[in-house]
């Protein structure tokens, strides 16, 4: 079974920290994905990211960066964490082509008080 | 441009009964793929189905079923005779050939009621 493990379930973090989101993935895929989760605006594509260190901006990258230094890992960075960036933080993975599945995460609800 | 629409943000329905979930997609690629997903509860977003752009078959698996019409720019999804556990939050994607990307609707959350 694929595999898209995500650090946290829920984190609690304060304004202006700077806050890692981690995620791996054990099925050796190319893409990986970064989306975060509000009600009524489905997801929405931070980052995402074809091979290592390669990275493309989503539609809302503002406030966000990634990494990806190994195949099988893809980071979420909050430089400064703020209160509008509240939300659940979705991972997925896929591989290379625009056909073929995406694989999630079980998601991080990320609170910033 | 909104790329994908899933008009019904929330559906109600008794135990038994049939419901069809829609999704109207916009692209200008000719080769593009659509996909359902369903997020129960849980949160884990689980893939139903994909279909090409080349391909409106309709498809039936078990007690789902998808109507994929390139005229209307839709690919809706049927479930048929609900239980409960298909209560969860369904969202519809596009992918695009000239872009490596996925893009999702909104999401359409099922309440399946004993």
């Amino acid at each position: 079974d694929v595999k898209v493990t995500q650090s946290s379930r829920y984190l609690v973090k304060r304004t202006g920290e700077k806050v890692f989101l981690e995620c791996v993935q054990d099925m050796d895929h190319e893409n990986m994905f970064w989306y975060r989760q509000d009600p009524g605006l489905g997801l929405r594509l931070i980052y995402f990211s074809y091979d290592v260190k390669m990275k493309e901006k989503g539609d809302i990258p503002e406030g966000y960066s990634v990494s990806r230094e190994k195949k099988e890992r893809f980071s979420l960075i909050l430089e400064s964490a703020s209160t509008n960036q509240t939300s659940m933080y979705l991972c997925a993975s896929s591989l290379l082509g625009v056909n073929t599945e995406a694989f999630f995460g079980q998601g991080t609800r990320l609170t910033v008080v | 441009a909104q790329k994908v629409t899933q008009a019904q943000t929330e559906i109600s329905v008794v135990e038994k009964e049939d419901v069809t979930l829609d999704c109207v997609y916009e692209t200008r690629d000719t080769t593009y793929y659509l996909f359902w997903y369903k997020q129960p509860p849980s949160g884990e977003l689980v893939f139903l189905i994909r279909r090409n752009s080349f391909d409106e078959q309709n498809e039936i698996s078990g007690r789902y079923s998808w109507n994929f019409q390139k005229s209307t720019s839709s690919f809706n999804f049927t479930i048929t005779a609900s239980q409960v556990v298909d209560s969860a939050v369904y969202f519809c994607a596009l992918s695009e050939a000239s872009a490596n990307n996925l893009f999702f609707g909104t999401g359409t959350r099922l309440t399946v009621i004993p």
